[in-house]
Order: structure tokens, then sequence, then C-alpha cells
């Protein structure tokens, strides 16, 4: 069985200050996996996607996240946190064995102070 | 490009009538799916079409909800009657394949239903 654990909730960052989103899977396979971000009153929009290409991603927006196997974690990063970065981010599994599920995080809601 | 057009944007009804949600996948995905998302559950997806062919409906709540697609380009959430518990943000996600989960879904807007 698969599951995907963000280890917070929320996260508030100074403008300027590099963003740390953690996210933890657990999967029986070499999982697919996902960051998205929702703004209010917005659908999901896909930041980026780990395919078990390159294990480093680089998304939109400057955002990049590291898989590690040993770690079974998918961080997602950003250097520099910029105000309109405020959003709730979801991390999501998915087996790529064939099946069309996704497993979500339950969000970390990431506040930028200026 | 144009994405994931859902209407309407938002939705008041009274409890009892009947709700009808609109969805237009991308151009070319073969996969459609609904999800909706509360405050309480997050996100749970209630059904996925294939080729315009329910695959699982196990997510749909009960009877009063249905889920239709009458061609590659059009599908709809029906809730008949409606509740109260109904009220969320309901998603419409679309994606290029069937098969093999490495391509993202990419989402609609979403419609705020509100159910008085």
């Amino acid at each position: 069985a698969q599951s995907v654990t963000q280890l917070d909730s929320h996260v508030s960052v100074s403008e300027g200050t590099p963003v740390l989103l953690r996210c933890n899977y657990s999967s029986s396979y070499s999982p697919s996996l996902f960051w998205y971000v929702q703004h209010p009153n917005k659908g999901l929009q896909l930041l980026l996607k780990y395919t078990s290409a390159a294990t480093l991603v680089k998304g939109i927006n400057g955002f990049e996240a590291e898989f590690k196997k040993s770690e079974t974690s998918f961080h997602l990063t950003k250097p520099s946190a910029h105000m309109s970065d405020a959003a709730e981010y979801f991390c999501v599994v998915s087996d790529p064995s064939g099946t069309y599920k996704y497993i979500f995080g339950t969000g970390t809601r990431l506040k930028v102070l200026a | 490009d144009a994405g994931v057009i859902q209407s309407p944007r938002h939705e008041v009804t009274e409890m009892g009538q009947e709700v009808t949600l609109r969805c237009k996948p991308i151009s070319g995905h073969n996969s459609l799916f609904w999800y909706r998302q509360t405050m309480m559950r997050g996100l749970e997806l209630l059904i996925y079409f294939n080729n315009n062919v329910p695959i699982d409906d196990s997510g749909m709540p009960e009877d009063r909800f249905s889920a239709k697609m009458p061609n590659a380009s059009f599908s709809t959430l029906k809730i008949q009657p409606s509740e109260p518990r109904d009220s969320a943000v309901y998603f419409c996600a679309s994606s290029p394949t069937g098969k093999g989960s490495n391509q993202p879904q990419h989402f609609g807007d979403g419609t705020r239903l509100s159910i008085l």
C-alpha cells in the first residue's frame, strides 16, 4: 500500500529566505511523485514530477525537489521565497505499475512574511 | 492552451434541489477524474473515466451522486437531491493516458458548491 506524509501542516518563512516543505512516502513500487500548489480559489497546479529519471527535479517558479530513496523522502525546496509563493502545497504519490490513483498528502500551508 | 474548464465556478442552492456540475477536459486527454475537497476530508476521488467509460466509481458517496461522460470533451457530475453535507469544492482533472500514472493530472479551478 502506498502513503504519503507531509510533515508540516504550516510553514512560515520571510520573503527572500529559503523554503523547505517536507514529504515522506511509502510505496511497494518505485513510485511516481508530484508536488502541486493550490492558490486560494484555484485548482491544483503541477509544480514538478519525479518519474525515475533524474533524482533532482526542477519545476516551475524556481522550485525543485530531490528524490531520496534511502530516506523515502521527496522534499520541496526553493532558494528564495516570494510573496506570491504563499499557498497550499500537496505532495502526491502514485503507483507507476498501471493504476491511476493519486494518494494526496494532507497539505502544507506556506505563509510568506514581508 | 486551454486548461480544464469547469462551470459554474460557484453554485448556491437549497437542499433538495438538483445540482449539475460541468467539466471540459483538455483536448486529447483520455482520462477524467472528479474530486471533492473539504477541510475535514481533504481531496477525495469520486469517479474516474477512461475513454469516456466509468472505470472506478467507488468514491461516489451514495446514489444521490451520478456522473456521465457522453463524449471526450464533456462530463457532468449530478447531485439529486442535494444536501447541506454536499457543500464542498468539486474539481475535475484530466490526464493524457489511461494506464501508467507518470502522466500528471491537470486540474480545473473547481466549483464551489454551497447547499443551504
